[in-house]
């Protein structure tokens, strides 16, 4: 079974400063995993994935993740914080394979940014 | 590309009446789409995953009958909550995903906005 670890229900930064959310995982191979951010009352949006190719994955809005296969790890980070980026941010975790229920994400509680002018 | 969209955005309904929301793929063929539940301030819960012209499979403690879902065509799924009861309030959101070429799965999904629906 896959789980993922969010940590921190809510992060308060600066803006400016760096952004660091942190995602750990779990999961008997290696996964595919997902940065997604959700604006009050949307649906979620697309941030960065890592699908098994480069370890650092640049994603939209300045975003970008590296994957640690030794931490088990996907942390988003951003060097410095916009007050647009305040928003819940979800990882997301699946297996690589297609099989089965395979494709289905498992999600984190979530993490509140809020950024401070 | 890879645009959902769902219909209706936010819904008030009475108690007893049923309520269906639309999830549509705008722009590429979805073979697979998900229908999520999130209470406020919490993450999503899967509720069931629907394949054009297949029954869908509902997680563990989703009720088939209270939730209907229906995924007639490509870009199309719908979610009927019938009955609705106050504690049927929620935000429902819908993703869906569909084949590379070749027809391996695609692995991200993509999300609609949401439906907020508020049984009185």
């Amino acid at each position: 079974a896959q789980s993922v670890t969010q940590l921190g229900s809510h992060v308060s930064v600066s803006e400016g400063a760096l952004v660091l959310l942190r995602c750990n995982y779990s999961s008997s191979v290696p996964p595919y995993l997902f940065w997604y951010v959700q604006y009050p009352n949307q649906g979620l949006q697309l941030l960065l994935k890592y699908t098994s190719a480069a370890t650092l994955v640049k994603g939209i809005n300045g975003f970008e993740a590296e994957f640690k296969k030794s931490e088990t790890s996907f942390h988003l980070t951003k060097p410095s914080a916009h007050m647009s980026d305040a928003a819940e941010y979800f990882c997301a975790v699946r297996s690589p394979d297609s099989g089965g229920s395979n494709y289905k994400l498992t999600f984190g509680k979530g993490t509140l940014l809020t950024v401070n002018p | 590309g890879a645009v959902v969209s769902q219909h209706p955005s936010r819904v008030i309904c009475k108690s007893g009446t049923s309520v269906k929301i639309e999830c549509r793929s705008l722009d590429f063929q979805a073979t697979t789409m998900f229908w999520y539940r999130q209470f406020p301030k919490q993450s999503l819960m899967l509720m069931a995953t629907s394949n054009e012209g297949s029954k869908a499979t509902y997680e563990q403690g989703v009720e088939k009958d209270k939730f209907l879902i229906n995924h007639a065509s490509l870009t199309l799924s719908t979610l009927t909550v019938t009955s609705a009861h106050p504690e049927d309030s929620s935000f429902y959101i819908c993703s869906a995903t569909g084949p590379l070429a070749g027809g391996v799965l695609q692995e991200t999904q993509y999300f609609g906005p949401g439906t907020r629906l508020l049984v009185l």
